[in-house]
């Protein structure tokens, strides 16, 4: 299995609503990623993983809660988000300290109304 | 902050021409990467360099790596209209595992 997979695909939610992203790899890699990518820009990293541990956080504000139960998941946790927060969140993973480069995942499309 | 600035920002070329894309930084990074993005998906790993100087080949596409491991290019040979996507280059910033991403190469190849 090459792949990384990320779920929902799509998703819309209220300023109010609280929502999870998920991540899932079976690759063996021990780091995991999120990122940020508006429309026509390069992707931005938000927080990176190693070994189940949060080893990189980039001044993502609190409404944004990374969560990683295993060595294969990867969640994202939102709460109370604004519609400038739309965007296509990427997971990614590698082996450690991104030896040979990331695998991303399709992303999810996030709307905020 | 370490930056990678990509030229040119956009392209748009007919099926069959040859191009180049650049990724320049003041900044040196332990390797760097090369990723093309299509709409709507996650950006796709192409190649990977290490070392200073190194030149590597992917069938049409052949990518440089700057000898002082500040820069790089991509070239793409006779170029089809699948070449199409977002071409961006990442650096691997030392001794962590944060890469930074260029400000990306928007190609459009027209049959």
């Amino acid at each position: 299995d090459t792949e990384v997979t990320q779920t929902p695909k799509h998703l819309v939610m209220g300023m109010t609503n609280k929502k999870s992203l998920k991540c899932e790899q079976h690759m063996g890699h021990r780091a995991m990623y999120w990122y940020k990518q508006k429309a026509k820009k390069p992707p931005e990293l938000m927080f990176v993983y190693s070994y189940e541990k949060l080893s990189i956080n980039e001044s993502v504000p609190s409404r944004f809660s990374p969560e990683c139960p295993n060595s294969s998941l990867l969640n994202l946790h939102l709460h109370a988000l604004q519609p400038e927060d739309s965007a296509l969140y990427l997971c990614a993973s590698s082996q450690e300290r991104g030896v040979g480069g990331y695998t991303f995942g399709s992303g999810t499309r996030l709307t905020v109304v | 902050t370490q930056l990678l600035e990509q030229s040119p920002q956009f392209l748009s070329i007919q099926e069959g021409e040859n191009l180049t894309v650049y990724c320049n930084s003041s900044s040196v990074f332990s390797s760097l990467q090369w990723y093309r993005q299509e709409p709507g998906e996650g950006p796709v790993l192409l190649v990977t360099v290490v070392t200073g100087g190194e030149v590597k080949k992917l069938k049409r596409l052949t990518f440089q790596f700057g000898d002082a491991r500040k820069d790089s290019s991509l070239h793409i040979t006779a170029a089809q209209p699948g070449d199409t996507g977002l071409y961006l280059c990442a650096g691997l910033v030392g001794g962590t595992y944060k890469y930074i991403f260029g400000t990306g190469t928007r190609l459009k190849v027209l049959a």
